[in-house]
Parts: structure tokens; sequence; C-alpha cells
């Protein structure tokens, strides 16, 4: 069964302390490894999608990378403004429907 | 990037009652999709919207409850049909966008419609 796991569950840091989400996937056929932002209350927010192993792509204090098995998510001297859930999907064989893990509830302390 | 618009934002429904979202798209898209997202979970897909056909739904969906129009390339509605509360949820649109330079597919979300059922 294609499964997208994500760790941890919530992360408290304190401002300017770097830190990296988890995202593990097993599923047969990868097309793609997205990362989204969802605030409260709001739609989630794209933020990357990674296509092969050895991939990075970097936005802001964001750098997400991709292995054969896993993605991280890097956040480099988080700012109280990077809190939010972050979320992975997976995009697996010949269509675009996303597999979601379960999300890493990100908190950055001032 | 696709500019989504949902409506309702929220409402307040009663058991029994159905209701219908729009989710409307400042440009033509090929794929749009319907997610659910219950209190503190992740997302789940629904179903994708097929334009000038029938939509195709996962696993423990079905049409009678959820019923999807999709008339054009810049819109579908989803109807949550005879609700109880286990229907409460945020339910989302998104639509895949396909930008140059980068002809790679990304999935695009609307603000979403937050339901709750009484």
């Amino acid at each position: 069964e294609d499964q997208v796991t994500q760790s941890p569950e919530a992360l408290r840091l304190q401002e300017g302390e770097s830190s990296s989400l988890n995202c593990s996937y097993t599923v047969s056929g990868l097309r793609g490894l997205f990362w989204y932002r969802q605030d409260p209350g709001k739609g989630p927010e794209f933020l990357f999608t990674l296509y092969s192993a050895g991939e990075e792509k970097e936005k802001e204090r964001l750098k997400a990378t991709l292995t054969k098995k896993e993605s991280f998510l890097h956040i480099t001297a988080p700012k109280p403004e990077d809190s939010a859930t972050y979320l992975c999907a997976a995009s697996i064989g010949g269509n675009e429907k996303l597999t979601f893990g379960t999300g890493t509830r990100l908190t950055i302390i001032p | 990037s696709a500019v989504i618009s949902q409506k309702p934002s929220r409402d307040i429904c009663q058991r029994g009652t159905s209701l219908t979202i729009q989710c409307q798209v400042d440009s033509q898209v090929t794929m749009m999709f319907w997610y659910r997202q219950q209190p503190g979970q992740s997302l789940t897909l629904i179903a994708t919207a097929n334009q000038g056909s029938e939509a195709t739904y996962e696993s423990g969906f079905v049409i009678d409850k959820f019923p999807i129009s999709r008339p054009n390339l810049t819109f579908s509605t989803l109807t949550v049909s005879n609700m109880s509360p286990e229907d409460s949820s945020i339910y989302l649109c998104s639509v895949e966008g396909r930008t140059l330079p980068h002809p790679n597919n990304e999935q695009f979300f609307g603000p979403g419609t937050r339901l709750t059922v009484l």
C-alpha cells in the first residue's frame, strides 16, 4: 500500500535554531514529491516539487531534498512567521492525485 | 500559479440537509480535484472532477453522497448530501497548474470551505 509518513508530528524551535522535517514514502513509481505549508484556517500553499533522487530546491530559509526513500525540509535560522503545518505529498504513477502525510506542526518561539 | 476561489468560505448546516461548494479558477485547467481535511488530520482525496464526464471517486467516497459537477475548464462544484456531524470538515479544491518555463506539474489549492454539521 502506498504510504507517506511525516516526522516529527510537532516541533518547537527557538528563533534561529535550524532543524529538519522528515517525509518518508513507500510508493510504487514516485512521480513527484510535493511540500506545502498550511496556516490555520487556510488552504495549503505550494512550496516545492521534487522529481528525482538527489534533487534539491530552495526558497528563502527552506531547502527541500529528495532521496529514493525520503525527503527532508531543512529550515535554516527560522523566524516566528515560519510557524505553520508543513505537509508533504506524493504523486504516484501516471496520475496527478496526491497522497498526503499527516504533517508536521512547526512552532518557532521568539 | 492559478488563483482559486471557493464559496462559501464556511457554513453551519443542520443534519440531513445538503450543501453545494463552488470552486472557481482564474484560468483554464485540465485537472481539478476535491479533498477533505477532517479536524486535526491531513488531506484525503475525494474525487477527480472530469470536464464533460463523470467524476472519478476514491475508495470510500460515492457519487450519491458527494455529487460533483465540472461544466467547464474553470469551474466545479461539490455537494455534500444528507449531511451528518461526521461530515464536518474543511473541503478543498485543487487544480493542476503547468507554468512555463517549467512544464512539470504542480498543484495549487483553494482557501477551503469549513463545514460544521449540527
